[in-house]
């Protein structure tokens, strides 16, 4: 069974400074996705960014990125230039790349950005 | 209405009640979930329908019992629920999986559900 991590339970951040979140999973497979989703006070989770295992590159998608460690099967997420709107619970999650519908998420990071 | 919308948005009900959830979704999607979002646990997924035709059930109560009557709508009825079945329900749907790759799941602003 696969396992997702997030040992930060609560994080803060001043607006336009950067934060990491820290998130590590445990997978036998070699094809997979991951997925940082934002679900801010509204509830509506939102995906904020995705990174194929296969791909060696970082997904970027403007002040989001992530540093993505294969073999450390860690999966951090980097948020540049905080915003106000930024302040959300941010879950990491892991899917298989084919053959499966189920996202397997960790129990989430509360974000706080701080004016 | 766009997206994924879920009504109602709270709902309160004793354990002998009986209610419904409803979820429908705007986007031409195939597959639609129910997840349960409770307090200091990970999102866990308890239903997935592709094509109205249910191809996952997590072990989840007989108490849940899903409906699918087409690719647009998706219902949760409730009935004899515990205390400790208080979470937030989302639904989410995506392109079917039968295609190779990654279909994203869009979701919707979920139902707070109390039971006392």
């Amino acid at each position: 069974a696969q396992t997702v991590t997030q040992s930060q339970p609560e994080m803060s951040v001043q607006e336009a400074e950067t934060v990491t979140l820290s998130c590590t999973y445990d997978t036998s497979e070699s094809n997979y996705y991951l997925f940082w989703y934002k679900q801010p006070p509204s509830r509506q989770m939102i995906l904020v960014i995705r990174q194929e295992a296969y791909k060696q590159q970082n997904a970027t998608e403007n002040r989001f990125s992530v540093n993505f460690q294969k073999a450390a099967k860690s999966f951090s997420l980097k948020i540049s230039d905080s915003q106000l709107g930024d302040t959300a619970m941010y879950f990491c999650a892991f899917m298989f790349r084919a053959g499966s519908y189920q996202l397997t998420f960790g129990k989430g990071t509360k974000l706080s950005v701080i004016p | 209405e766009t997206g994924v919308t879920q009504t109602p948005r709270h709902l309160v009900m004793g354990m002998t009640n009986k209610k419904s959830l409803k979820c429908e979704q705007h986007l031409g999607h195939n597959a639609m979930y129910w997840y349960k979002q409770s307090a200091k646990k990970p999102l866990e997924l308890m239903f997935v329908y592709n094509f109205k035709e249910q191809t996952e059930n997590n072990s989840v109560p007989s108490r849940f019992s899903p409906e699918c009557p087409n690719s647009s709508h998706l219902f949760l009825h409730l009935h004899t629920l515990q205390p400790e079945d208080s979470a937030l329900y989302l639904c989410a749907s995506s392109q079917d999986r039968r295609t190779s790759g990654y279909n994203e799941q869009f979701f919707g602003p979920g139902t707070r559900l109390t039971v006392l």
